[in-house]
Parts: structure tokens; C-alpha cells; sequence
């Protein structure tokens, strides 16, 4: 799987748009691009995952690069309860390889300011 | 609604003393797993469940097993926990429906303590 490359932290003023990065320069055409948040003390939430295109859903969207080597999550407006670490992860599908774990690195831990 | 629990929330055992750790789910999910946690760090995969079929990291120790005797239950054995074992042990689960996205859904994590 991809190595990734994440800030190790941001802050961000409550009610304003958080944009976190990802860097992911040797990423494969079949490997995709997940974001997990993992709140203090509590496991690991998805909150979104794409290949190529750009992903929206009710907790944040994506935003990927044409040439996929980066993305950017976006919470559109944080709150303090959005106070995190937040993994990018890039994997391929279980599909081709049978491999399904997930494999963590050391995230951005994002501070969501009152 | 549908969810990832697992019992208990904090345990201490002794040092060399056998430790089970359980998880079960609601969201009949296919593929079950187990990652730890230690301090400051990311979780790392132990093993998974795909189905029955029991897949164990490389780098797992020995020391480590686990059980699934139905969908809904895994179980993380410590035969003897070492003062290295103290960690949030998280349990997941995803379902491998063939769509290839498998997100996994994790549950709140069992903090275990070895005096």
C-alpha cells in the first residue's frame, strides 16, 4: 500500500472549514484513498473514502487530484466536537489482493478552537 | 442501531495471567478484526476473520489468538500478557460484499492493564 504524508497538526476555529491534506505521490491506479478520524479514547470512525473522483456524504467530502498524488478532506463546518486525530489511508481493494487491513500512519491531530 | 460492542471497556490482568477480550457485532458483517493500540501510536492489524478463515499479521506474536465461533462473536486471547501488552485493543468488523470499498467500523476498544 501507498505511503502517505500528513501535517502532525492543524488547528482550526470552530464554525470555519477544515482542510485537512494528504500526500500520497506513489499511489497506484487501483489503490484508493480512506479517511478515518479516531476521537480521544474512542475507536477509529470511517468517514469517507474515492479512487479519482471527488466524494461527498453527510460528514465531509473529498477532493482528490487529477493525477491522485494528493487530496484534501474537507469538514465543511467544524465543530468542536470534530477535535481529532484523522488518518489517510491509501490501499488497494481487497478485491485484487486479498488483503484487507488497514494500515495506519501517524495522522494529523486537528484542534477544533471556540 | 446496528454497532460494534465490546466487553469489557477496561481490564487489568497479571503479568503471565491468561486475558480474553471480547467483540461482538450487530451488522452481520462477513469480516471481523483486531488491532492494537499502544499509547501515542496508531492502531496496528493483529488478525482478521474473513469469514471462518482466520488470517494472523506476520508480526503477530505468538502470545496472541483469537476465536470466532459465529458471525457475531471474536474473542482476542493473551495466553501471557507481558507489561508490552498494555494497549487499546480495537475491534472491527467490514463487509466484503465484492464491491471492493470494505470500510471497516470499529468498535469503542477494550483498555487493557497489565500489573
Amino acid at each position: 500500500d501507498a505511503k502517505t504524508t500528513q501535517p502532525t497538526s492543524m488547528d482550526c476555529a470552530e464554525g470555519r472549514a477544515a482542510n485537512l491534506p494528504c500526500n500520497h505521490s506513489t499511489i497506484s491506479g487501483n489503490e484508493y484513498v480512506y479517511w478515518y478520524r479516531q476521537i480521544h479514547s474512542q475507536g477509529p470512525q470511517y468517514i469517507i473514502h474515492g479512487l479519482k473522483n471527488n466524494e461527498t456524504n453527510e460528514m465531509a467530502s473529498l477532493i482528490i487530484t487529477e493525477d491522485r498524488k494528493s487530496s484534501t478532506l474537507i469538514l465543511p463546518h467544524a465543530t468542536l466536537r470534530d477535535t481529532a486525530v484523522y488518518y489517510c489511508i491509501v490501499r488497494v481493494s481487497p478485491l485484487s489482493t486479498g488483503r484487507r487491513a488497514l494500515t495506519f500512519g501517524s495522522g494529523t491531530r486537528l484542534q477544533v478552537q471556540p | 442501531d446496528a454497532m460494534v460492542i465490546q466487553n469489557p471497556r477496561y481490564q487489568v490482568t497479571q503479568f503471565g495471567k491468561p486475558v480474553t477480550l471480547s467483540c461482538s457485532q450487530t451488522l452481520n458483517h462477513n469480516v471481523m478484526y483486531w488491532y492494537q493500540q499502544k499509547s501515542s501510536q496508531a492502531p496496528k492489524l493483529l488478525f482478521h476473520y474473513y469469514d471462518k478463515d482466520f488470517n494472523n499479521e506476520a508480526d503477530t506474536p505468538d502470545n496472541f489468538q483469537s476465536r470466532r465461533p459465529n458471525t457475531s462473536f471474536c474473542f482476542l486471547d493473551i495466553r501471557s500478557p507481558g507489561l508490552g501488552d498494555a494497549a487499546m485493543y480495537l475491534c472491527a468488523t467490514s463487509r466484503d460484499s465484492g464491491q471492493g470499498s470494505g470500510e471497516q467500523y470499529f468498535g469503542p476498544g477494550t483498555r487493557l492493564t497489565v500489573t
